[in-house]
């Protein structure tokens, strides 16, 4: 299984709200990344756990709270959004010290 | 802090070869070239990587100038399913909690259009 797998695809939600992205893998990759994809633009990385640690906080604010339960999850727990928030999240995996990220398709985040 | 440029488009008729330059005049010693690409709204999919000698895969095939300051990722026989975004990436190691890491360093990225 070479696959990285997002819930959900697609997510609308409001300044208020509180929701969860999901992302797993089953490729026994210790390293999971969070990126940040605005509208024509390139991902920036936000967040790296490094077995089950995390490892690398690119400075994100509060609002986004990440966590990895085991080595196979990551979640993103997002509270008071801003509009400005809108953006595709995207999970990868990798081994921590090599090669290549493996990405999964991307939650699709709205904030109203 | 991106740390390469890419030209912003191409064309490339079917059939014939892509070349995609770019730019990282500012690369380290130990930072890898990685490239990806992203078909629209999907995640970033991997094709090659090097540090300094030339490498090939299934995909396409990585030059690097022996000064490293830049490289030209090939794809040799273009379909209209390789349209798509490439990232020119210099991958850079991290030092974190756990040890080492790394981060991706994404290019602007040339939308690549293949022409029938």
């Amino acid at each position: 299984d070479t696959e990285v797998t997002q819930t959900p695809k697609h997510l609308v939600m409001g300044m208020t709200n509180k929701k969860s992205l999901k992302c797993e893998q089953h490729m026994g990759h210790r390293a999971m990344y969070w990126y940040k994809q605005k509208a024509k633009k390139p991902p920036e990385l936000m967040f790296v756990y490094s077995y089950e640690k995390l490892s690398i906080n690119e400075s994100v604010p509060s609002r986004f709270s990440p966590e990895c339960p085991n080595s196979s999850l990551l979640n993103l727990h997002l509270h008071a959004l801003q509009p400005e928030d809108s953006a595709l999240y995207l999970c990868a995996s990798s081994q921590p010290r090599y090669n290549e990220q493996f990405f999964g398709p991307g939650t699709r985040l709205t904030v109203l | 802090d991106a740390k390469t440029t890419q030209p912003t488009s191409m064309d490339c008729a079917e059939g014939r070869a892509a070349n995609l330059p770019c730019n990282h005049s500012t690369i380290s010693g130990n930072e890898y070239v990685y490239w990806y690409r992203q078909i629209h709204s999907q995640g970033p999919q991997y094709i090659i990587h090097g540090l300094k000698n030339n490498e090939t895969n299934k995909m396409a095939s990585l030059i690097i100038t022996e000064d490293r300051k830049s490289s030209t990722l090939i794809l040799p026989h273009a379909t209209l399913r390789d349209t798509a975004v490439y990232y020119c990436i210099v991958r850079v190691p991290l030092w974190g909690y756990g040890g080492a890491t790394n981060k991706l360093i994404f290019g602007t990225g040339t939308l690549l259009a293949v022409q029938p």
